[in-house]
């Protein structure tokens, strides 16, 4: 089945600073997704972004559904920025199922 | 409008016990999605409901879990005799149509198996 890796797997920031998460996959998809999971496990939808990119206040994303590759920007991070960060792809032949990577844990420290 | 929404929020039981969670999808999301999100991992696809079709349960880990969904609403998953490593929190997932759209996900419930 498809390969969903994230990086860094672990990143520790001071706040203010800028960060950039990584999705790597390994076949084509349909689908792709980044998430926040904050502290009290509820997922949030960061982008629905299955090629080009995608602006949200300081939040950026870019897919290269050619090179099979997703990045994730954060700008004058925040601690409540902190969490874990899921990329989750679709594969194409796999409907809408989502296939999530292991997720990077980011600490922003004050 | 009002998101996913699951109940129980938390559910310990004992081993060998029957546990029904319940979802509530985003109201006019065809497709409903259960994941299971082990401590310290990435959620795992369970099943998948898609109007009236049949759900798609190749994600399910044994004949110990099983869902049902009414109409394009409630949706239940039964786990029957569980076991330790049943302990997760599971993930529901609501989405407009099957085909290539955004999931949105409830808040999740924590079953903890003694």
């Amino acid at each position: 089945g498809i390969q969903v890796e994230q990086s860094p797997p672990d990143l520790i920031l001071q706040e203010g600073a800028n960060s950039t998460l990584r999705c790597n996959f390994s076949d084509s998809v349909n689908n792709l997704q980044w998430f926040h999971q904050n502290p009290w496990g509820q997922l949030i939808n960061l982008f629905y972004i299955p090629s080009g990119t995608k602006q949200n206040g300081r939040l950026s994303a870019t897919t290269v559904a050619t090179e099979r590759y997703s990045l994730l920007y954060i700008s004058s991070s925040q601690t409540t920025d902190s969490g874990v960060y899921f990329c989750a792809v679709a594969p194409m032949e796999y409907g809408n199922k989502l296939v999530f990577g292991a997720g990077t844990i980011l600490r922003v420290k004050s | 409008g009002a998101g996913v929404s699951q109940s129980p929020s938390n559910k310990v039981t004992e081993k060998g016990k029957d546990v029904e969670l319940r979802c509530d999808p985003i109201s006019g999301h065809t497709a409903l999605y259960w994941y299971r999100q082990r401590l310290g991992q990435g959620l795992e696809f369970l099943i998948y409901f898609q109007g009236n079709s049949a759900p798609d349960k190749s994600g399910l880990p044994s004949d110990r879990f099983s869902a049902e969904r009414t109409g394009e609403s409630v949706s239940t998953l039964t786990i029957q005799r569980t076991q330790q490593e049943d302990s997760a929190v599971y993930l529901c997932a609501s989405s407009p149509s099957g085909r290539y759209h955004e999931q949105f996900f409830g808040p999740g419930t924590r079953l903890t198996v003694l």
